[in-house]
């Protein structure tokens, strides 16, 4: 099992649909999980850490699930702009370490 | 101000090669980190330091050697380079939490490598 999962899609939803994406992670002791956004040819960027209790930016909420060991994120209200890959991100011991699963690739058509 | 910049941003260059890429960060962050994301967009830790020491060193060649002159700096020089090295590299930052966890890293551009 890998130790961290997502699943790769594509997801191909139209404007102003809700879309929630999972993330699975085989470590229990986990502490820190974000999602990341990348483009095309881009860098990952940071869109929001999650926490515990769920936290929410706009129309992005994260959530975790620490008994089924799982992390998601929710889109409401789609944008074009939207499209691209989220990678989930779970650490890994007290290095800082990351393990960045492979991507969910987010499509949304007008 | 780029916050953590990478160069050069492109490189191609044939197999046998030496190369190097720099990588610097303006956030006052401790700790630097390179990563591998391959063509099937694996994004993979390489190495990290904290404060020019090295930390993590995942199963990579040794062919790839990390450097850090001070905690605003990672280089990373690759040797006698092959096909397979053909990647974006990453640089990234953050602080190091030493109570457990991790904080939240931000990553350069990346180094588009291409072996021919």
């Amino acid at each position: 099992r890998k130790e961290v999962e997502q699943d790769p899609g594509p997801f191909n939803v139209p404007e102003g649909a809700t879309v929630a994406f999972n993330c699975t992670y085989s470590n229990s002791a986990s502490q820190s999980f974000f999602w990341y956004r990348q483009d095309c040819r881009k860098e990952p960027k940071l869109l929001m850490s999650v926490y515990s209790s769920g936290n929410e930016d706009g129309r992005f909420t994260a959530q975790l699930n620490r008994a089924s060991q799982y992390i998601s994120l929710l889109i409401r209200d789609s944008k074009l702009s939207d499209s691209a890959t989220y990678l989930c991100a779970v650490n890994k011991g007290n290095t800082g370490k990351l393990i960045f699963g492979q991507g969910t690739t987010l499509q949304v058509k007008p | 101000d780029t916050a953590v910049s990478q160069t050069p941003k492109y490189l191609v260059t044939q197999m046998g090669n030496d190369k190097s890429i720099k990588c610097e960060q303006n956030l006052g962050h401790d700790t630097m980190y390179w990563y591998k994301q391959d063509s099937k967009k694996f994004l993979k830790i390489m190495f990290s330091y904290n404060n020019k020491e090295l930390i993590i060193n995942e199963t990579v060649p040794n062919r790839f050697s990390p450097k850090s002159p001070d905690k605003a700096h990672l280089n990373l020089h690759i040797n006698s380079l092959e096909l397979g090295d053909s990647a974006v590299y990453f640089c990234a930052s953050s602080q190091l939490r030493t109570s457990g966890g991790s904080y939240e890293q931000y990553f350069g551009p990346g180094t588009r490598l291409t072996v021919t």
